[in-house]
């Protein structure tokens, strides 16, 4: 595609829930990056896919968070029991090559959490 | 200290005046530095890449320190449609670190 692609672009959800939010980079990047900005706040790091190395987890806040990259390509970014805390836009971002490389971002997903 | 700080402004200034923001890093090893421009609720675009001997695009100009550790923006003629949030981006730790922004609203 054209750009990095992220669904759903708004997600609502109760409480307890799981949710699951898709990036799809695109096409020939390498490196795949997941940020969520609160309200008002800073962008956050939360994971980094590079190639076929080990991700870069140190970014994620607990252990309800996890992320996978399925052949390289598109990354699903999974939140179990969803607390309210979690709301914010989580955006993904794709990069040509390794870290310190220009990044271009999806439109993110506005998660709200009720 | 955080990684990356700027001025969260608003710096509110007039169509036409010269604008300029800055921006500290802690991490001295840092080797890539960036410019992103935010809209309301949009996601962040690359403004500009800042090299070590300053660049300069159109009306924009960047500048690195790196004795001081910190990156600057120049913007001048402002226009209307550069009110925005700017985000100053260096290569950290683990990965591209963001800073907060600095908003700027331009009026007429």
């Amino acid at each position: 595609g054209a750009g990095v692609s992220q669904s759903p672009s708004n997600k609502v959800t109760e409480k307890g829930k799981d949710v699951e939010l898709r990036c799809d980079p695109i096409s020939g990047h390498t490196a795949l990056y997941w940020y969520r900005q609160s309200l008002g706040q800073g962008l956050e790091f939360l994971i980094y896919f590079q190639g076929n190395s080990a991700p870069d987890k140190s970014g994620l806040p607990s252990d309800r968070f996890s992320a996978e990259r399925t052949g390289g390509s598109v990354s699903t970014l999974t939140i179990q029991r969803t607390q309210q805390e979690d709301s914010a836009v989580y955006l993904c971002a794709s990069s040509p090559r390794d870290r310190g490389e220009k990044l271009f971002f999806g439109s993110g997903t506005q998660l709200s959490v009720l | 200290r955080k990684e990356v700080e700027q001025d969260p402004g608003p710096f509110n200034v007039p169509e036409g005046a010269t604008v300029a923001f800055n921006c500290t890093y802690s991490n001295s090893a840092s080797q890539s530095f960036f410019w992103y421009r935010q809209d309301c609720r949009k996601e962040p675009k690359l403004l500009m890449s800042v090299y070590s001997s300053g660049n300069e695009d159109g009306r924009f100009t960047a500048q690195l320190n790196r004795a001081s550790q910190y990156i600057s923006l120049l913007i001048r003629d402002s226009k209307l449609s550069d009110s925005a949030t700017y985000l100053c981006v260096c290569s950290g730790y683990s990965t591209l670190t963001f800073g907060k922004g600095t908003m700027l609203l331009v009026s007429p």
